[in-house]
């Protein structure tokens, strides 16, 4: 079956340090995948999809196929970056997506 | 509307009751998804509806759960016999006819509490 896996609930690094949010994905087909973004009060959005190769308010993410994953990072974090993201999964043909359990995501000052 | 509107926000009940959360799409989506967003869980599949298609509903987590969609717009996501276990928050999202781009449009979703 496919299944996204965020292996941390939780994830806190200080301002002005990388962040790396990690992603892995079980499907052998091809995949297309994304993050998805829900910051306080806000609704659920999409940041960014691998197929743009895109970067997203410094968000940047990789799809490696040989390890399966989508890791999501940023070379410098920032306050306004603490969220909860999303991992998601569409699969060949499909109509729906499959998301992982999140990561909260908190930026100290 | 300009996005997708869910009702009601907050909604408290009792274990045993019904409940009815409704979901208004954005105007010209013909595609609708209900999710359901949970502490550990993270965000569930329940069900989705595509025009006048057959719903996929392999994400509906017992025969508790019900869904509808009447004249291809507003959906109902009925839950029977609630438990404290359906405490959750109920998303509904739409897209375009094909979902492309991967975009789903969310709601503010609807926080259910059974008591």
């Amino acid at each position: 079956a496919q299944r996204v896996t965020q292996p941390e609930k939780l994830l806190s690094v200080f301002k002005g340090a990388p962040v790396e949010l990690k992603c892995n994905y079980s499907y052998s087909g091809s995949p297309e995948l994304f993050w998805y973004v829900q910051y306080s009060r806000q609704r659920l959005q999409l940041l960014l999809r691998h197929i743009s190769r895109e970067s997203i308010k410094g968000f940047t993410a990789d799809l490696n196929k040989g390890e399966t994953s989508f890791h999501l990072k940023k070379p410098f974090a920032q306050e306004e970056d603490s969220a909860m993201y999303y991992c998601a999964l569409q699969f060949q043909g499909a109509q729906k997506l499959v998301f992982g359990q999140g990561t909260r995501l908190t930026i100290n000052p | 509307g300009a996005g997708v509107s869910q009702s009601p926000s907050n909604k408290v009940t009792e274990k045993g009751k019904d409940v009815e959360l409704r979901c208004d799409p954005i105007s010209g989506h013909t595609a609708l998804y209900w999710y359901r967003q949970s502490l550990g869980q993270g965000l569930e599949f329940l069900i989705y509806f595509q025009g006048n298609s057959a719903p996929d509903k392999s994400g509906l987590p017992s025969d508790r759960f019900s869904a509808e969609r009447t004249g291809g717009s507003v959906s109902t996501l009925t839950i029977q016999r609630t438990q404290q276990e359906d405490s959750a928050v109920y998303l509904c999202a739409s897209s375009p006819r094909v979902l492309k781009t991967g975009e789903l449009f969310f709601g503010e979703g609807s926080r259910l509490t059974v008591l």
